[in-house]
């Protein structure tokens, strides 16, 4: 059972917009920035968004976060065939003295 | 190129301990808000954390493993060393190391990941 709350799945076509959910509580996202991982299959995790909204170097703007009290979501537009990935949303918990994870999304371009 | 890469052992006995390092570079685990972290992800399942070590000397250990964890570095050869005791299959899992780092705002923000290593428990 992850601290971190996100839906097992999500879909879309190509070109189409989609948002994932991250749900905490006022001990993790409430206090602290949010931050994204996708997960290509079989690889290890890229920083994909930091501090609720930013992008390292190198991710495209397709890519876009957003928090508000205890939440946070991610965007995706204009999608395509390889976003097909697990996403994890992230945040350090003040009660736990560390970070905590999401169950991640499983996203599926149909 | 900042990299970093885990070795270790791809099967364990239960009840033995586990140690497992990660190698890196392009960075150096002495430099002002630097940390690496070690978490780990069962087949199919989701991202843990396990454990977290700063430059300087910080440590931080998951509440519900802190019991089994110990995490060290020696900076000098830009390893760091996780063990695990008391292995359980419940234990295996892909076990990757990432670096931390401040700058991010948050001390969840892992910027670069090993390839990860694959830990079997059986007997």
């Amino acid at each position: 059972q992850s601290v971190l709350t996100q839906p097992p799945s999500a879909s879309g076509t190509p070109g189409q917009r989609v948002t994932i959910s991250c749900s905490g509580s006022s001990s993790n996202i409430e206090r602290n920035n949010v931050n994204w991982y996708q997960q290509l299959p079989g690889t290890a995790p890229k920083f994909l968004i930091y501090r609720n909204n930013q992008r390292p170097s190198g991710v495209p703007d397709r890519f876009s976060g957003s928090r508000s009290g205890t939440s946070a979501s991610l965007a995706i537009s204009g999608l395509q065939s390889e976003d097909e990935a697990d996403y994890y949303c992230a945040a350090w918990d003040d009660s736990l003295n560390g970070p905590v994870f999401g169950g991640g999304t499983k996203l599926t371009v149909l | 190129q900042i990299t970093l890469k885990e070795s270790g052992p791809t099967l364990v006995k239960p009840t033995q301990t586990l140690t497992l390092t990660c190698t890196f570079s392009g960075f150096s685990l002495s430099t002002f808000g630097v940390g690496v972290g070690w978490i780990r992800q069962p087949p199919g399942e989701a991202l843990e954390w396990l454990a977290l070590i700063y430059w300087d000397d910080d440590k931080r250990y998951s509440p519900s493993l802190k019991n089994r964890l110990t995490i060290t570095k020696d900076a000098s050869k830009n390893q760091v060393v996780l063990t695990m005791t008391n292995m359980a299959p419940v234990d295996a899992a892909t076990y990757y190391c990432a670096r931390q780092l401040n700058y991010y705002g948050s001390g969840s923000s892992f910027d670069y990941w090993g390839q990860g290593t694959p830990v079997t428990v059986s007997s």
